[in-house]
């Protein structure tokens, strides 16, 4: 069975700092992604970094970076320079690579983000 | 392009009345997904479909819930009766095998009283 654990309910990051968010996670399947969404007040969940277990150099997207140790099962994600709008809910996710891009996402319990000016 | 829409956003119903959700993916996306999102906990599949047919509905409470695409575009979701568990925000998702990631709406808030 797959899991995925994020074992910080909540973080605080000062703007223009660096933070972050831990996620690790559990499975038997020898090829799986791992994601990063975020959810804003507004409810939409908003894709943010994707890491397949066999790439070889870790996801970078702007001022998002995912930390990817797979030896230690760890896909955490790093903001950089965090913005006041950086404030949300994040969520670690999983898919097995089985089922391609269409396969269904297992979520962790997430993570609240806030930003101090 | 059109994102994910969904609605109503937001309802209030009260024990053992039924409720419907409506759910239009992102043109061309075969696959659409009904997620359950108890406050305070990430999301939760109850159902997938490939164009009109269930891939996967493991998770899905049968004696209460269902789920519907029949023409493989838009679906609905409904709870009929509802419980007071039953609370939680419902998010309506799709993709497709072109691109890595799966496209959210802004979801639908139900509170059962």
């Amino acid at each position: 069975a797959q899991k995925i654990t994020q074992t910080q309910p909540g973080m605080f990051v000062q703007e223009k700092e660096a933070v972050t968010l831990d996620c690790t996670y559990d499975t038997s399947d020898p090829s799986y992604g791992l994601f990063w969404y975020k959810q804003p007040s507004s409810g939409e969940m908003i894709f943010l970094i994707y890491q397949g277990s066999y790439d070889q150099q870790n996801a970078t997207e702007g001022r998002y970076s995912l930390n990817f140790q797979k030896a230690r099962k760890s896909a955490n994600l790093v903001i950089s320079a965090s913005q006041l709008g950086d404030s949300a809910m994040y969520f670690c996710a999983m898919r097995a690579s089985r089922s391609g891009n269409t396969g269904k996402l297992i979520f962790g319990q997430g993570t609240t983000l806030q930003v101090k000016p | 392009e059109a994102g994910v829409a969904q609605s109503p956003r937001y309802k209030i119903i009260e024990k053992r009345q039924s409720v419907a959700f409506w759910c239009n993916p992102i043109s061309g996306h075969a696959t659409l997904y009904w997620y359950q999102q108890i406050l305070g906990q990430g999301p939760k599949l109850l159902i997938q479909f490939q164009n009109n047919g269930v891939v996967d509905d493991s998770q899905l409470p049968k004696d209460r819930f269902s789920a519907e695409r029949l023409k493989g575009v838009d679906s609905t979701l409904k709870i009929q009766p509802a419980k007071l568990e039953d609370s939680a925000v419902y998010l309506c998702a799709s993709s497709s095998p072109e691109r890595t990631e799966a496209f959210f709406g802004q979801g639908t808030r139900l509170t059962v009283v």
